[in-house]
């Protein structure tokens, strides 16, 4: 069983189209991270959300954070060729460093 | 600074074998965290090193192991390679506080035939 769960897990979209990707949980978590993974290489981290409601934004990439820390939302605005990859989400372990990674969604912008 | 430097970039290895990873994380951090990324299941944690120490560790049998050496540097070990190994291995590095952001190496990519 994920702890993370992404959806949808797969996106294809035309150019210029808005799109929005959701990572639930049921359990809360202290923060969570937004990352960006393309093939043949480690994921890069896009933002972290640390307070609930919190909303954050990255040029055409719109990050949220649930009331309860449950559960974030990640809105790309006019979608570019070069936002194709894979968004993970991660969230804390309550103790150490060790951290929980969603199932991911792998977006494809057709120009 | 430069980055997570993972060696080798890619592997082929066979059923039984035993393979060895490096990561060297970012100067100063003394966190590495390795992580096995596959389609099925995503990203999984296997352990995490401090200071020499394993601090942390998921579920993953004992046939994966680690060290840690005085300057950071971190190695994974598998024994024994099942084909259900050929993945891709992360590691990944941080200064140790607790929930501080993880900065990830490009990876190893690890094929067992």
């Amino acid at each position: 069983t994920q702890l993370l769960e992404q959806s949808p897990q797969f996106l294809s979209i035309q150019e210029g189209e808005n799109l929005t990707v959701y990572c639930n949980s049921s359990s809360v978590f202290s923060s969570l991270q937004w990352y960006r993974q393309e093939p043949g290489e480690g994921p890069v981290l896009l933002v972290t959300v640390v307070t609930g409601g919190e909303v954050k934004k990255l040029k055409r990439l719109t990050f949220q954070f649930g009331d309860a820390r449950k559960d974030s939302s990640l809105h790309i605005t006019a979608a570019q060729p070069g936002d194709t990859g894979l968004y993970l989400c991660a969230g804390p372990a309550n103790t150490g460093n060790q951290f929980y990674f969603g199932t991911g969604t792998s977006l494809t912008v057709i120009p | 600074k430069a980055g997570v430097t993972q060696t080798p970039r890619y592997l082929i290895k066979t059923r039984g074998q035993q393979v060895t990873l490096s990561c060297s994380p970012i100067s100063g951090h003394r966190s590495v965290s390795w992580y096995q990324q596959t389609p099925g299941q995503g990203l999984q944690f296997l352990f995490e090193y401090f200071s020499e120490t394993q601090r942390n560790k998921g579920n993953f049998p004992g046939r994966f192991s680690g060290r840690q050496f005085s300057n950071s540097r971190s190695e994974m070990n598998v024994s024994t390679l099942e084909l259900g190994d050929s993945a891709l291995y992360l590691c990944a590095s941080s200064s140790g506080r607790a929930r501080e952001t993880q900065y990830f190496g490009p990876g190893t990519r690890l094929l067992v035939l």
